[in-house]
Formats: structure tokens, C-alpha cells, sequence
């Protein structure tokens, strides 16, 4: 089977920063994904990892180390628009992805 | 337009009933999942498609099956319903190999009563 854990829930103000954790154990990996999803909608792409390292883009980075299994989401200058739950999946061969259960991140003023 | 479609978008049914739910796209992808999230559980994958002729179980496929009509259509069926299939249900497609995002239609929130 397939596990990846995420811590459920964090609260942060706006314009700050936050990280959020992504830790698995998946019987293959082809690359680790990072989407948002707001209330009741359709999960939305953020990012995508394959190589160890920090892949940025504009106000969002993700971070990634195959040989621990983990890697990070990290948002800059929160918006109340970022209220959201942040999903990582791993794609754990074939293009079949195996989800967390999600970050609900709460951003307050 | 929206490149991935889902409908119905909420349902409210019976158990014991035959549901349908339907997906289609005009991305031009081969590749088609179906999944469903429940609270507290993230999203789980039932099945999936890579082209016309091909079906596959996902994690959690008992009490479901598949069509695949055409590359851009890809229905899921739950041939009896029962109360713990109340869910949301997401689409999703991506193109083929080294194109490996997913994306998603809007959901059909089913209840089964």
C-alpha cells in the first residue's frame, strides 16, 4: 500500500510565511505533486517535484528529498485567498497518484 | 469552457438504485481517472483508463465499474447503491507519458439514502 501523511490543520496570519509537511512510503515514485483545494472544488496544480531540491514559483516553493521521503510546501506572503487544504500525492508509477489526506491551512488577519 | 466536465454536479438517491455519473474532456488526453474523496480521507482512485481499450482498478473499485465511450468520455456506475458510497466524486485526466499532471473536473457530490 501507499502512505503519505500530512498534518491536518495549521493557522497562520496573513503575509506570513508557512510550511507544510509531506512525508510518504510509496511502492514506486515518479515525481510528487502539490495541489490546492478550496471548499467543495476541484483540486488545482501548484507544483511538481521529481528531483531532490527547491523548485519555486512566484509566491510558492516546494521542496523535495527522495532518500527521506519528504518534502515541503512552503507559501510566502499568505492571502486570505490561501485558505485552503493543500493536497500531496505521489505519483507512484503509471501516472497513478496516491493522495495525502490534506493540510487545511487557515489564514486569518 | 471547461476543459473537464462532470455531471450530474449533486445527486441525491436511493440505496439499491443504478447510478451514473459522467466525464468528459476536451484536452485531447489519453488518460482518465476516477476518485473519490470522503472527510478525513483524501482523495482515493477507484479506476482508470489509458486509452479506449483499457481499464484498470484503482484502490478502492468494489461496488463500481467503468465505460470508456470514446478517448473524451469515461463513466462511472455504481451498480447498487449503498449509503457509504455517499461521497464527492472528482474526473480527472492527463496527457501521456512525461505530461504528468492530472486535472480535475468540478465533482459530483452523490448522497445515497
Amino acid at each position: 500500500g501507499q502512505n503519505i501523511d500530512q498534518p491536518t490543520e495549521m493557522t497562520a496570519t496573513e503575509g506570513a510565511i508557512v510550511q507544510i509537511n509531506c512525508t510518504y512510503q510509496t511502492s514506486g515514485f515518479n515525481g510528487l505533486f502539490w495541489y490546492q483545494q478550496h471548499a467543495g472544488e476541484a483540486p488545482t496544480f501548484l507544483s511538481y517535484n521529481v528531483l531532490d531540491g527547491l523548485e519555486e514559483k512566484g509566491r510558492f516553493s516546494s521542496f523535495l528529498s527522495r532518500s527521506k521521503g519528504y518534502s515541503y510546501l512552503l507559501l510566502k506572503e499568505l492571502q486570505m485567498k490561501d485558505s485552503a487544504s493543500y493536497l500531496c500525492a505521489v505519483n507512484y508509477g503509471n501516472n497513478r497518484l496516491a493522495f495525502g489526506k490534506g493540510n487545511q491551512v487557515v489564514v486569518i488577519p | 469552457d471547461a476543459d473537464v466536465t462532470q455531471t450530474p454536479r449533486n445527486r441525491i438517491t436511493k440505496t439499491g438504485k443504478r447510478i451514473m455519473l459522467e466525464c468528459s474532456q476536451t484536452k485531447g488526453h489519453d488518460r482518465m481517472y476516477w476518485y473519490r474523496q470522503d472527510p478525513g480521507l483524501g482523495l482515493r482512485l477507484i479506476y482508470y483508463s489509458f486509452d479506449v481499450k483499457d481499464i484498470n482498478k484503482g484502490e478502492i473499485s468494489d461496488g463500481y465499474s467503468v465505460s470508456r465511450q470514446a478517448q473524451a468520455k469515461f463513466s462511472l456506475s455504481l451498480e447498487s447503491a449503498i449509503p457509504n458510497q455517499t461521497a464527492l466524486y472528482f474526473c480527472a485526466t492527463s496527457g501521456g507519458p512525461g505530461h504528468n499532471e492530472q486535472f480535475f473536473g468540478p465533482g459530483t457530490r452523490l448522497t445515497v439514502l
